[in-house]
């Protein structure tokens, strides 16, 4: 089973901060890494799928960076809003498995 | 309907009963994919389809019995389930799975209840 941690577990902000959560992942035979967004009483939706190393992707306030030499990838969200609050969770590809493998998640609360 | 469907959202069975939770996508993916949610653990990978053939059974137990008769349809067929056996039951689907990565499309889920 590849260990895949993800932190902080859950956070707390402001309207209008900007945070950022990590997702480790072992960084032998990676393939690719994916974000999804789970919002409650929805289903996971993708946000970005990652494949190269020094990658960065950006959709809107989010963006998303990956190191494979190390194994991390960062998520970024700048200036957040209540509509950012949500399950983020990574998935990478990796450790010569083909099958993306889930995080537990970070969830975050944006406080009006 | 578009994206991902799931059938039926809620579902309460008991452990000598024989039920199943159905799937559609209307994506034209290849792949499609049935994951387990319980609660304080990750989304948990179950069976994988590529072209209506299965590629992954992620050592589930056989109550637990998958069907794809086509690219578009997954059945999982449940009997004689156990209580820890409930769960959000999610079903998911990409361009097809394997080393290329297509990110997935998650339907709604199933709740499932096993009393």
């Amino acid at each position: 089973i590849l260990n895949v941690e993800q932190s902080p577990q859950s956070l707390h902000v402001q309207e209008g901060d900007s945070t950022n959560f990590t997702c480790s992942f072992p960084s032998s035979n990676f393939y690719a890494l994916h974000w999804y967004r789970w919002e409650t009483a929805k289903s996971p939706e993708a946000l970005f799928v990652m494949t190269l190393n020094g990658d960065e992707k950006k959709k809107g306030r989010i963006s998303a960076t990956l190191n494979t030499k190390e194994g991390y990838s960062y998520l970024y969200i700048k200036g957040s809003q209540p509509e950012d609050s949500a399950t983020y969770l990574c998935a990478p590809k990796s450790g010569g498995s083909y099958i993306p493998t889930f995080g537990r998640g970070t969830s975050l609360i944006v406080h009006p | 309907e578009t994206g991902v469907t799931q059938t039926p959202r809620h579902l309460v069975m008991g452990m000598t009963n024989k039920k199943s939770l159905k799937c559609e996508q209307h994506l034209g993916h290849n792949a499609m994919y049935w994951y387990k949610q319980s609660a304080k653990k990750p989304l948990e990978l179950m069976f994988v389809y590529n072209f209506k053939e299965q590629t992954e059974n992620n050592s589930v137990p056989s109550r637990f019995s998958p069907e794809c008769p086509n690219s578009s349809h997954l059945f999982l067929h449940l009997h004689t389930l156990q209580p820890e056996d409930s769960a959000l039951y999610l079903c998911a689907s990409s361009q097809s799975s394997g080393v290329a990565s297509y990110e997935q499309y998650f339907g709604p889920g199933t709740r499932l209840t096993v009393t």
